[in-house]
């Protein structure tokens, strides 16, 4: 069946680190790829989106590029900062009346 | 967007009881969804509710233990039955329109749920 794996964490960054959160992903069809993020105390998030493959979602500096070669969509920020501490969830869906898969969700933690 | 609140955000309960949790959407959606989050683990999808249908649920989920109600088109309840310790999780409401492109699924806060 379909899955999604990300990297263990927790992961601990100074602040203005570069920052890779790594995700795969097992699909049968083409799915869309997401990562969603959960800061402290609050709900789950959409933080970027690709629909096909080679299209890169960007928000907020994060980015992630949508490679079916590797069937990875990779996190990436060039330079962290405090608030970016959250739980970072890589997901896969076919379509928008179908369930989300998420991975096992990266726990995020930048020191000052 | 929509905007989903979830009640309440945060319960103890014991042992044996039930605990019904009510989802509210600002918009009319065809679609719901509840996930439950384990500590430390990912989103696993319970069921989806659609208005004017039974709820479909995934594997490993069943309707005695985690009856679904959807009455209308902006509000669900779950309700977690005959509580155990292993269902001390977080339950999340998710909404979303089906049709062609992109269409977003909007999550709830989270309903932190421990039994004791």
């Amino acid at each position: 069946g379909d899955s999604v794996t990300q990297m263990e964490g927790p992961v601990t960054l100074s602040e203005e680190a570069f920052l890779t959160i790594n995700c795969t992903y097992t699909a049968t069809g083409y799915p869309s790829l997401f990562w969603y993020v959960q800061y402290p105390g609050e709900g789950l998030q959409l933080l970027l989106k690709a629909t096909k493959a080679d299209d890169k979602g960007s928000n907020k500096g994060f980015e992630a590029t949508y490679r079916k070669e590797t069937t990875s969509f990779h996190l990436e920020k060039g330079s962290v900062q405090v608030s970016d501490s959250a739980v970072y969830f890589c997901a896969l869906r076919y379509s928008s009346a179908s369930k989300i898969i998420f991975g096992s969700g990266t726990r995020l933690s930048i020191r000052p | 967007s929509a905007v989903i609140s979830q009640k309440p955000s945060r319960d103890i309960c014991q042992r044996g009881t039930s605990l019904t949790i009510q989802c509210q959407v600002d918009s009319q959606v065809t679609m719901m969804f509840w996930y439950r989050q384990q500590p430390g683990q990912s989103l696993t999808l319970i069921a989806t509710a659609n208005q004017g249908s039974e709820a479909t649920y995934e594997s490993g989920f069943v309707i005695d233990k985690f009856p679904i109600s959807r009455p209308n088109l902006t509000f669900s309840t779950l309700t977690v039955s005959n509580m155990s310790p292993e269902d001390s999780s977080i339950y999340l409401c998710s909404a979303a329109e089906p049709g062609q492109g992109f269409n977003e699924q909007f999550f709830g806060p989270g309903t932190r749920l421990t039994v004791l």
